[in-house]
This record gives C-alpha cells, sequence and structure tokens, in this order.
C-alpha cells in the first residue's frame, strides 16, 4: 500500500498566487517528515518536521504537520516562476527508513 | 565543503555487466543512503549506513550492495545488472544535531541505463 500520497499531482499557477500542496502519510514509528524542492536535479532540503502544530517558515515558504490525522502541508505565498519544481514529502520512521511520495509538479507561469 | 558528490554522472550498461556508483561525502555525518528515482515511483530507498561498518537494506535492495569502510564513501555494487535497474541513482548524507534536527543532503545523481 502506499505510505505517502501526495495531493495535487500538479499545479498551474500564476505569479503572485498562493498554493498548497498536501502530504499524507502512513508510516510505523514515525520520527519526521521532510519536504524538498527537487529541479530537474538533487532534491534540495526545504524543512523538518517533527512536532505537531509547530510551523516552520522559509520566507514565502511554510510548513506544518499534524501528527493525529497524519498529514502535512507546504504552503508557498506570492509564488514565482523560480518555485517550479517537483516538491516531494519524506517521512522516516524511527528504524532509519525513509519514504517518499511521488511529489507535486508546480508550475508557475508569469 | 563539496557536499555529496557521485560519479559517474551517466553510465550505460549490458545486461549482466557489473558496476559500482560512488559516493562520498567530506560533511563527517554517520548516515548515508541510496535511493532509486522512476518516474511516477518516487524515490525509493535502496540501502542505508548508520556508521562505518554497518549498513541495512531499505525498500528495494535486491539487485544491489553495498558497504561503508570510512565515514565519507558508500559505494553501491549492481552485482549483475538489468534492465529493471535502468533509473536515477542518488546518494544521501544526513545531519543530526543535538537538539534532533536532521537535514538530508543529496547528491547530483547518476542517469543509469541498461541495455
Amino acid at each position: 500500500e502506499d505510505k505517502v500520497v501526495q495531493s495535487p499531482l500538479s499545479l498551474v499557477v500564476h505569479e503572485g498566487d498562493t498554493v498548497t500542496l498536501n502530504c499524507s502519510y502512513e508510516v510505523t514509528n514515525f520520527r519526521s517528515l521532510l519536504w524538498y524542492k527537487q529541479e530537474k536535479k538533487a532534491p534540495t532540503f526545504l524543512f523538518m518536521l517533527t512536532s505537531s502544530g509547530i510551523e516552520k517558515k522559509s520566507g514565502r515558504l511554510s510548513s506544518i504537520l499534524d501528527k493525529k490525522e497524519l498529514f502535512s502541508i507546504l504552503n508557498i505565498t506570492a509564488t514565482q516562476t523560480g518555485d517550479s519544481a517537483v516538491y516531494l514529502c519524506g517521512p522516516s520512521d524511527t528504524g532509519n527508513q525513509f519514504y517518499f511520495g511521488t511529489g507535486t509538479s508546480l508550475t508557475v507561469i508569469p | 565543503n563539496a557536499g555529496v558528490t557521485q560519479t559517474p554522472k551517466f553510465q550505460v550498461l549490458k545486461t549482466g555487466q557489473s558496476m559500482t556508483l560512488q559516493c562520498a561525502q567530506d560533511m563527517n555525518h554517520e548516515y548515508m543512503s541510496w535511493y532509486r528515482q522512476d518516474p511516477g515511483m518516487g524515490l525509493r530507498l535502496i540501502h542505508y549506513s548508520v556508521g562505518a561498518g554497518i549498513t541495512d537494506q531499505g525498500e528495494v535492495p535486491n539487485g544491489y550492495n553495498v558497504s561503508r569502510s570510512t565515514t565519507e564513501d558508500f559505494p553501491l555494487r549492481l552485482l549483475s545488472a538489468a534492465p529493471s535497474q535502468t533509473s536515477v541513482y542518488f546518494c544521501a548524507s544526513r545531519r543530526d544535531n543535538y537538539f534532533g534536527q536532521e537535514t538530508q543532503y543529496f547528491g547530483p545523481g547518476t542517469r543509469l541505463l541498461v541495455l
């Protein structure tokens, strides 16, 4: 069964729009959830979340985790063309296993 | 720091050939791992290591071997390549700080084509 489901699969928005990317997961012995941005090459780290309800922010990006409902969201405000990428979420367990969703492909149109 | 480096960038193999994908990091990270990324499948963990001399299997270990003789290096070996192993391979290392915060760094990837 799928351990990580990301939605939507793809998204096309105009510059300046706000987007919300979703990640639901099912991992036994949950340890953390990481968000990455992938632009045709290697994924680059965005956030690590371990506690419910605590928002992590970095510029126009923010993320929050709900460990009870087993999901996380990534928000991007005032989108720019440079935000176009595939966004991956990856929960890990205490046994050092990492799991990834197939990602959300975001395209920002000027 | 060079971060995580991988060689080669691209490789073509014939079915049955063997090869080693190289991965090195200069950040003194204990945890290293190998992933493969296939269209529609996301990243899948192949093998990982929590320190020199310690390795373990991930989600899709069959057909791959690893070893970790030093903290810096974590090579991935394909013993007998199969077309199903055509993929992009990423090596990653992870930093954990004293507060439990972790950051995972990926190498640039190796694109492997098995004919």
